[in-house]
């Protein structure tokens, strides 16, 4: 069974610009959440989707958003782009559900803003 | 709502044992943890749902104490393999809607 993939792995981006990044979840799987991780602030929940909803949402501005197609890939966008955005953008997928699962993590993207 | 991890980081000789911690000071439906190797993707190790339950994985366990809403991740006779940092995610609702503690850093030394 492949694995949580992400693309692209790494990025560099200026001030002001926007950027979409992509998970394609394992088969099967119909719940995506997405997570920040930097060296500060560790691992932080920026959303999650099921089913094409966004089901639950953490606490980042709405520069931060996120969408979810029918076969379940999930986009994650970030607009008008900071410095402290740069971070590595993780993605994992789960079978979703009422029940708490386990999730399966991506590689992340390497996001860099300079 | 970020749950508290300790230690911070330990340092262990190969076969030594060790225990990190996780308190939330939110009611928690299940506790998640993970192994993050530097470089690499977090992967899972186990979720514990309330009702305080134990799970053990090889030599690797943890306990979940409803009561406190407290998790602990016992590590017995380590390996250089389970060096990685370590991550407790704790999931309030059962939607999978985790926050994870800041992690523990693990070190194995032969």
């Amino acid at each position: 069974k492949a694995g949580v993939t992400q693309t692209p792995r790494y990025l560099i981006k200026t001030r002001g610009q926007q950027v979409t990044l992509s998970c394609s979840p394992i088969s099967g799987h119909r719940s995506v959440s997405w997570y920040q991780q930097t060296p500060g602030q560790g691992l932080q929940f920026l959303f999650e989707y099921f089913s094409e909803t966004q089901r639950n949402k953490g606490n980042f501005p709405g520069r931060f958003s996120g969408r979810q197609f029918s076969n379940s890939r999930s986009e994650m966008n970030v607009s008008t782009l900071e410095l402290g955005d740069s971070a590595l953008y993780l993605c994992a997928s789960s079978l979703g559900g009422q029940l708490s699962n386990e999730q399966f993590f991506g590689p992340g993207t390497r996001l860099t803003v300079l | 709502q970020q749950p508290v991890q300790s230690p911070q980081a330990v340092i262990l000789r190969e076969g030594e044992d060790a225990v990190i911690n996780c308190s939330s000071s939110k009611a928690l439906y299940s506790v998640h943890w993970y192994r993050q190797k530097h470089g690499e993707a977090p992967v899972f190790l186990m979720i514990l749902l309330k009702g305080g339950e134990q799970k053990g994985h090889e030599k690797i366990s943890a306990s979940f104490n409803e009561k406190k809403q407290q998790s602990s991740l016992y590590l017995t006779a380590s390996q250089l393999s389970y060096s990685g940092t370590y991550f407790c995610g704790t999931d309030q609702t059962g939607a999978n809607n985790l926050f994870f503690g800041t992690g523990t850093r693990l070190t194995v030394i032969p």
